[in-house]
């Protein structure tokens, strides 16, 4: 696998379900995003990890609940999510660092429907 | 206030043309960067051209070049010689702060829908 892989491409679930959004980063980046893009909305950052560890929280309810096990994987943990969460989460990782070159890449996304 | 304006919501080109795709930032710090992203139909966003604030010269990326006009706060994509895989929704992006010194801030604007024809 080369780039930002997510799993799964599409998703759907009820309220009242619980699942989770994987990403999988293989450029050796040292941190990792979560963003929301809803229909006629600018893309949202949700979350950022650097190194592991969450330096960024943008307001984002409690339903979503990120995990990063390493610098290599972030997760999104949804629970009794809304009809209006329903949209595309994309996850990007990039390299920090003084000198370097940080543009963000991103994954495919994930399509989720929330009935 | 908006950080990334994108006036355009849709761009309509025919194959082998140029277009200019415009864009307009709204920051106050002196160092920052300008981003140009795709996103095909199939979702993924790639990246395309980076400017940086004290960067003299355009950036260029083979068909891509970004208008860089500082006084005015734009940041406008020019795609030369369009072609029919060009057709995707084109955003703008900027990070506020030095290169590589802050972590994911890119402010994204709504994006313009890009088809080419024929």
């Amino acid at each position: 696998e080369t780039g930002v892989t997510q799993t799964p491409r599409h998703l759907v679930m009820g309220m009242t379900n619980k699942k989770s959004l994987k990403c999988e980063q293989h450029l050796g980046h040292n941190a990792m995003y979560w963003y929301k893009q809803s229909a006629k909305k600018p893309l949202e950052l949700m979350f950022v990890y650097s190194l592991e560890e969450r330096v960024e929280n943008n307001s984002v309810p409690s339903r979503f609940s990120p995990e990063c096990p390493n610098s290599s994987h972030l997760f999104l943990h949804l629970h009794t999510l809304q009809p209006e969460d329903s949209a595309l989460y994309l996850c990007a990782s990039s390299q920090s660092g003084t000198g370097v070159v940080d543009e963000q890449f991103f994954g495919p996304g994930t399509r989720l429907t929330v009935l | 206030a908006q950080k990334i304006t994108q006036t355009q919501p849709g761009m309509f080109v025919q194959e082998k043309e140029a277009v200019t795709l415009d864009c307009t930032y709204d920051t106050s710090d002196q160092s920052y960067g300008l981003f140009w992203y795709k996103q095909p139909s199939s979702g993924e966003m790639i990246f395309l051209i980076y400017q940086g604030s004290y960067d003299e010269q355009n950036a260029t990326e083979g068909r891509y070049s970004l208008n860089f006009q500082k006084a005015r706060k734009s940041a406008n994509l020019v795609i030369s010689a369009s072609q029919l895989g060009d057709s995707a929704m084109y955003f703008c992006a900027m990070r506020e702060g030095h290169r590589g010194s802050t972590l994911g801030r890119l402010y994204f604007g709504r994006g313009t829908q890009l088809t080419v024809w024929p």
